[in-house]
């Protein structure tokens, strides 16, 4: 079945450090990969996307590229904020599927001042 | 555009009591609808999925039930609580092609005592 794999947690920081999160999927055809953010109390939300090899999904300087000859979604963002510091998950989703998501355990990020 | 709204925000309730947790969305017709939860620290953990009114897919064997009485409604129930059943009750909604986001509603705490 899919799986997406990603690095344990957290990951500690400080302010305008570069920041990588990796994550790795396994799936059949040609899944669709995200990025999304929890915020402290809140529900997710979505970060990033890429729909297919080589797509490159960016949002508030964050970056992922798909790469399926090695199945990655990397996330990186050259300087994080201290108000990046939340729980940033890894997921995939298909068509031909069951409509159930493939999400990651989830990076908690922890940026200090 | 589309809106996903959750309630009750915080919820304290005593053992054996029942439970009930509303998901609505706006804005869009059709949905599929995801009933996760997340206990403290952990990832997500998907209870029910639904493609349609009265249509309704169990992940996970527990003292939970949900309902769709209407195409963008989505109820979680329990008759009898457990200790266990304690967690943040996350909605969300996506499109049907399988390949789409999830949008994920504010979420629900729910402390049992």
């Amino acid at each position: 079945g899919d799986s997406v794999t990603q690095m344990e947690g957290p990951v500690t920081l400080s302010e305008e450090a570069f920041l990588t999160i990796n994550c790795t999927y396994t799936a059949t055809g040609y899944p669709s990969l995200f990025w999304y953010v929890q915020y402290p109390g809140e529900g997710l939300q979505l970060l990033l996307k890429a729909t297919k090899a080589d797509d490159k999904g960016s949002n508030k300087g964050f970056e992922a590229t798909y790469r399926k000859e090695t199945t990655s979604f990397h996330l990186e963002k050259g300087s994080v904020q201290v108000s990046d510091s939340a729980v940033y998950f890894c997921a995939l989703s298909r068509a031909g599927g069951s409509y159930i998501p493939t999400f990651g355990r989830g990076t908690s990020l922890i940026v200090h001042p | 555009s589309q809106t996903i709204h959750q309630w009750p925000a915080t919820l304290v309730q005593p053992v054996g009591s029942p439970l009930s947790l509303e998901c609505t969305v706006e804005g869009t017709s059709n949905p599929n609808l995801y009933w996760y939860r997340q206990a403290a620290g952990r990832g997500l953990q998907l209870l029910f999925y639904s493609v349609g009114i009265g249509q309704i897919s169990s992940e996970v064997p527990q003292n939970l039930s949900a309902s769709r009485p209407q195409d963008r409604q989505f109820i979680l129930s329990s008759k009898k609580l457990l200790l266990s059943d304690s967690g943040f009750y996350l909605c969300a909604w996506s499109g049907r092609t399988g390949k789409e986001t999830q949008y994920f509603g504010p979420g629900t705490r729910l402390l049992v005592l």
